[in-house]
């Protein structure tokens, strides 16, 4: 069965840390994984990382695919409050009209 | 803008009433899909359509249904049937299936249906 797994499931730190949180999936006829980050309500998309995309950055996130550990972390430096949010993996199925959801890491970055 | 909108942003339902979450989007994107996010768990596929008049059950359909008779609405209907329907709800949508592999969802803020 596919899946896809996030660690940890809450993360709290203080404004200006780094932090790094992973992703591992088991999805057949990998293409894709994808990083988005949930602050209230609807899901924004940041990253896809494929085989041929296996690094990706912006400002201060950034995010590395490893295709052999089947898995990706998703760094963020210098923390802000606005960090705040859940940040969820995604990874297409095969077949294409699904998409498999890791259960999301809830960062709390504190003043 | 475009985007999508789903209504209302919370809801409450008595045990054995149906409900309808209203999702509409003027993207004009092809496919759409309905999620359920319940803490703890990732996002759980209900039901997807690619075209109009079509749509297709997804890992947990038990307990709703949808419809798709417009390209721009895709309504979910959460019945009696479901037992444990408290949950937060969120529709997407994407150009076309292919695209939604990837980058080409934009999501809904969500309903918050809470039983009573």
């Amino acid at each position: 069965e596919d899946k896809v797994v996030q660690s940890p499931l809450s993360l709290v730190v203080h404004e200006g840390d780094t932090v790094t949180l992973n992703c591992s999936y088991e999805v057949t006829n990998f293409r894709s994984l994808l990083w988005y980050k949930q602050e209230k309500k609807a899901p924004t998309f940041l990253f896809m990382l494929t085989s041929s995309g296996i690094e990706k950055k912006s400002g201060r996130l950034s995010s590395i695919l490893d295709k052999k550990e089947l898995s990706s972390i998703l760094n963020i430096t210098a923390t802000q409050t606005g960090d705040s949010a859940i940040y969820l993996c995604a990874v297409p199925a095969t077949g294409g009209f699904k998409t498999i959801f890791g259960a999301g890491t809830r960062l709390f970055v504190k003043a | 803008d475009g985007g999508i909108t789903q209504s209302p942003k919370y809801l409450f339902r008595k045990e054995g009433q149906n409900v309808t979450l209203s999702c509409e989007q003027n993207l004009n994107h092809d496919a759409m899909y309905w999620y359920r996010q319940d803490p703890g768990q990732g996002l759980r596929l209900i039901y997807y359509s690619q075209i109009v008049n079509d749509f297709q059950k997804g890992d947990i359909a038990e307990g709703y249904s949808v419809s798709r008779e417009k390209k721009e609405s895709f309504p979910l209907t959460v019945t009696s049937a479901q037992k444990n329907p408290t949950a937060f709800y969120l529709c997407a949508s994407s150009i076309d299936r292919d695209r939604g592999r990837g980058y080409g969802y934009t999501f809904g803020s969500g309903t918050r249906l809470t039983v009573v």
